[in-house]
Parts: C-alpha cells; structure tokens; sequence
C-alpha cells in the first residue's frame, strides 16, 4: 500500500517559536496533500488543502499565515505552526491523495507548545 | 464543517463476537472510506466503497456502500483482541475533500 511518513512523531517547544511538519510520500506522487489536525477524543478536522506548485486552501476559520504550508515537489509538503501558543498545541496529520481518490494518512505529529 | 452521523459512538464487546457500525449522511457521496485509528497514530484505510450498493471485503471486515450513496455501514466478525481502536468512516462527494465522522471507539474484552 501507499506508504506516508510524516516528522516529526512528537515535538515539544517554547510559546512563540516556530515549529515545521513534513509529510512525504514515499513511494507514490501526490499532487494534492492535506493537513488535519485531532483533538483528544475527536474526529479530524481539514486544516488546509495543499497542492503541489501552488497556494495552499485553507478551510474557514483557519489562519494561513499562522499555519503556513509549502507543497515544493510531488512528494513532500510542510506545515509550519509560527509563532506557536499553548493553544496550538495538537495532533496534527497529514495525508496524500492517490488514484481513485483515497487519502492515505501520516503517522502524525503531536505537538505540546510550553 | 460537514460530519457524518457515526454510530455508535463506542462499543464494548466480547472476543470472538461481531460488531457492526454505520455512518449516515445528508448528502450524497461518490466514495465511501473506513479507516482505523490507534492511539497516537494516523489513520489507516481499511475498506474503499466506490458504487452504490457496492459490498466488500477484507479478511475479517465488510462494508457496503449503500443505494442512496447517503449511508455505508462497517462490519467485523469474531472480534479479536487488536482490532480495539477508533474506527472512522469518510465520504467524499464531488471533490477530493473527505468528511469525516466522528468515530466509534471499539473496546474488545479476551
């Protein structure tokens, strides 16, 4: 099956500094990546769509310049949380789309922000 | 945003019994997915439904796509201790975006 790494696992950092996710895929192209993030105990909710070679769509209620995502190939997109604030702390995830629309998820990063 | 309508939303069964769980929807979807989530993982996909009417397996677990294209159920026989987990479905209509339940926790008794 597809195969989607995402890094880091778990990432702790001070309140105001600036944390950077990767998603890859791994043996597949993805044109299209997208950036999740879970609360304890809920469902996942669509932060962002990524596309390879442009801007990134956010969801409503989503701050783009807070979270900044870079899609620079066809395998590889980023998700930086800047100027982190406790609040921000979450399970963030991502995922890549392949032939037939299914989206195969990341590992994860959970995020604390101090 | 949009969710599915998920449920139940746990269930506490006994190894070897079968567990069922379904997902409606107000809208219409052209893809039907079920995935599940461990602790402090991503999700992984278990079944894609792509038809209405659609059944399929995999190994233990079957699921349907069903004739409205507003409902899909999860089925899984003789439960074993590792299939514990959170079990999401996820439709996706005329884009690539996928709307998701909110899960249905699953706690297996040896």
């Amino acid at each position: 099956g597809a195969v989607v790494s995402q890094h880091p696992s778990w990432v702790i950092c001070k309140s105001g500094t600036s944390v950077k996710i990767e998603c890859r895929s791994l043996d597949f192209q993805a044109t299209t990546m997208f950036w999740y993030r879970q609360f304890p105990k809920q469902s996942l909710m669509l932060m962002a769509t990524s596309n390879e070679g442009s801007k990134a769509t956010y969801e409503q209620g989503v701050e783009k310049d807070k979270f900044l995502i870079n899609h620079a190939s066809l395998t590889l997109s980023t998700l930086t949380v800047t100027s982190a604030h406790p609040e921000d702390s979450s399970f963030y995830i991502c995922s890549a789309g392949l032939a037939g629309n299914i989206q195969y998820f990341g590992a994860g990063t959970r995020l604390s922000v101090l | 945003g949009q969710q599915l309508n998920q449920s139940p939303q746990s269930m506490f069964i006994q190894e070897g019994e079968d567990v069922s769980m379904n997902c409606t929807s107000s809208s219409i979807f052209n893809t039907w997915l079920w995935y599940k989530q461990d602790p402090g993982e991503g999700p992984v996909l278990l079944i894609a439904l792509y038809k209405a009417g659609e059944l399929t397996s995999n190994g233990r677990l079957t699921a349907q796509f069903g004739i409205t294209r507003k409902d899909s159920f999860l089925n899984i026989s003789a439960s074993i201790p590792s299939d514990v987990g959170i079990y999401f479905c996820a439709g996706q209509g005329g884009s690539e975006k996928l709307v998701f339940g909110k899960g249905m926790k699953l706690t297996v008794n040896p």
